[in-house]
């Protein structure tokens, strides 16, 4: 197994420019995580998907922040206009969701992340 | 809502001694899991070890374990024979059903020789 795949892993960019992320989980993972983590937040929840469906976007700071998850096996997170506040690691992680009696979820499996630097 | 609370920003421990570092957690739900994710200078989040938290034993992986006290809301994680790839930030992390990992501030472990 590839593991989460991210790209691109670094991504430099202007102020106002857009900023597409993109991640592929692990095959056979139901749930997608978006994380964000810099120094003074630390590791941050953006959004997560269970089967392909937007769960929880709480954490998608402003309406400039956008994921999408078309299939179950490619999501994207967008920013549009990037601002040099985003700049940050962007983390992809994947888990196994199953409803049992008591309910099952596997450990994250994250991407090696993207360094996003806006300038 | 969930916390995780890690009080150590930094600890330093020697090659082949043993260091403890703490987390407390707080949540409402009664099924949830509680996780270490190590993460190296390579950036990568590589997960250390998990515990359900309806099971009393405390889980072990090779060189690290946990202790889990359940009443105390209280996860350490326990590294013995301590080795210089061990140096690196670790995360304490807690799940429940609605899936999302909540993450602590993260420790800075250096081993020294």
């Amino acid at each position: 197994d590839a593991g989460v795949i991210q790209s691109p892993r670094h991504e430099v960019t202007e102020m106002g420019q857009e900023v597409t992320l993109r991640c592929k989980p692990i095959s056979g993972h139901n749930s997608l995580f978006w994380y964000r983590q810099t120094m003074m937040r630390g590791l941050e929840l953006l959004i997560y998907f269970n089967n392909n469906v937007p769960i929880d976007d709480s954490g998608m700071p402003e309406d400039r922040f956008s994921a999408k998850m078309p299939n179950a096996s490619f999501s994207t997170l967008k920013i549009q206009p990037s601002e040099p506040r985003d700049s940050a690691v962007y983390f992809c992680a994947s888990s196994l969701k199953r409803l049992t009696s008591r309910a099952y979820n596997s450990p994250l499996h994250f991407g090696n992340g993207t360094r996003l630097t806006v300038t | 809502a969930q916390t995780v609370t890690q009080s150590q920003p930094e600890m330093s421990v020697q090659e082949a001694e043993t260091v403890t570092l703490s987390c407390t957690y707080d949540t409402s739900e009664s099924n949830y899991y509680l996780f270490w994710y190590k993460q190296p200078p390579s950036r990568q989040m590589i997960l250390v070890i998990r515990q359900e938290a309806y099971k009393q034993q405390n889980a072990t992986e090779n060189r690290f374990s946990v202790n889990f006290q359940k009443a105390a809301k209280s996860f350490s994680l326990k590294i013995s024979d301590s080795q210089l790839g061990d140096t690196a930030m670790y995360f304490c992390a807690l799940t429940g059903t609605a899936s999302k990992l909540t993450f602590g501030t993260g420790t800075r472990l250096q081993v020294t020789l």
